[in-house]
């Protein structure tokens, strides 16, 4: 039952290098997600895939790209990293709406 | 617009007593709602969803939501809290996009 796996769980970055983040699904699933948690501000929305070959920007795009690869598949990239991208990133999947969200556990990312 | 209140965000209880964790939504329409619950360094996980169907929904973990138009609230509740409910909590609603807004969350402290 693995679900929404996320790789990395834990990066460490400097100023101005370049990431990928990798998502996958094995639910099936139409729609991915990715999240930032912050303290204090909840979960905030940076990018999303409606469906294979589709994607969308959400409440906080700038500075993060995206590349939904194939159905299972949603990578999230930063082309260079700053430290106000420090966060816990959350990718999810959903079946369609009116149906939840699934979440992997995350991925710790620090940017000195 | 649709919006996403959790009413407080700190909750403390002592164990054995019971839990209330406040929901507020506000939409244009009857929107599908969930709690989620986020222990540390762990994703979210789903506890219980409402999709229109009966208005008092029974989740996992002994915890149940009642959602009230009228109010327009989706608040949660057990009767009983137990020391491994300490988590944060978090409230969402989806309509007729692809999206989920999420509330800031409230974490649920449970003392012996």
């Amino acid at each position: 039952n693995a679900g929404v796996t996320q790789t990395p769980k834990f990066q460490v970055l400097k100023t101005g290098q370049s990431m990928t983040l990798q998502c996958a699904q094995d639910m099936n699933h139409n729609s991915m997600y990715w999240y930032r948690q912050d303290p204090g501000m909840g979960l905030r929305l940076i990018y999303y895939s409606a469906s294979e070959g589709t994607t969308d920007k959400g409440e906080v795009p700038n500075g993060y790209n995206v590349s939904r690869l194939n159905k299972r598949e949603f990578s999230l990239r930063l082309e260079s990293a700053a430290p106000s991208q420090t966060s816990v990133y959350f990718c999810a999947s959903r079946a369609g709406i009116n149906q939840p969200q699934h979440f992997g556990d995350g991925t710790r990312l620090s940017i000195l | 617009a649709q919006s996403v209140t959790q009413l407080d965000s700190h909750v403390s209880v002592s164990e054995g007593t019971p839990v209330l964790l406040r929901c507020n939504y506000s939409s244009s329409y009857s929107p599908s709602l969930f709690w989620y619950v986020q222990h540390p360094n762990k994703g979210l996980q789903l506890l219980l969803k409402y999709t229109s169907a009966a208005t008092l929904v029974k989740g996992i973990n002994g915890f149940e939501a009642e959602f009230k138009k009228s109010e327009t609230s989706f608040h949660l509740t057990k009767p009983s809290a137990h020391m491994s409910d300490a988590a944060e909590y978090f409230c969402a609603a989806g309509g007729s996009n692809y999206k989920l807004t999420f509330g800031k969350g409230t974490l649920l402290t449970v003392n012996p």
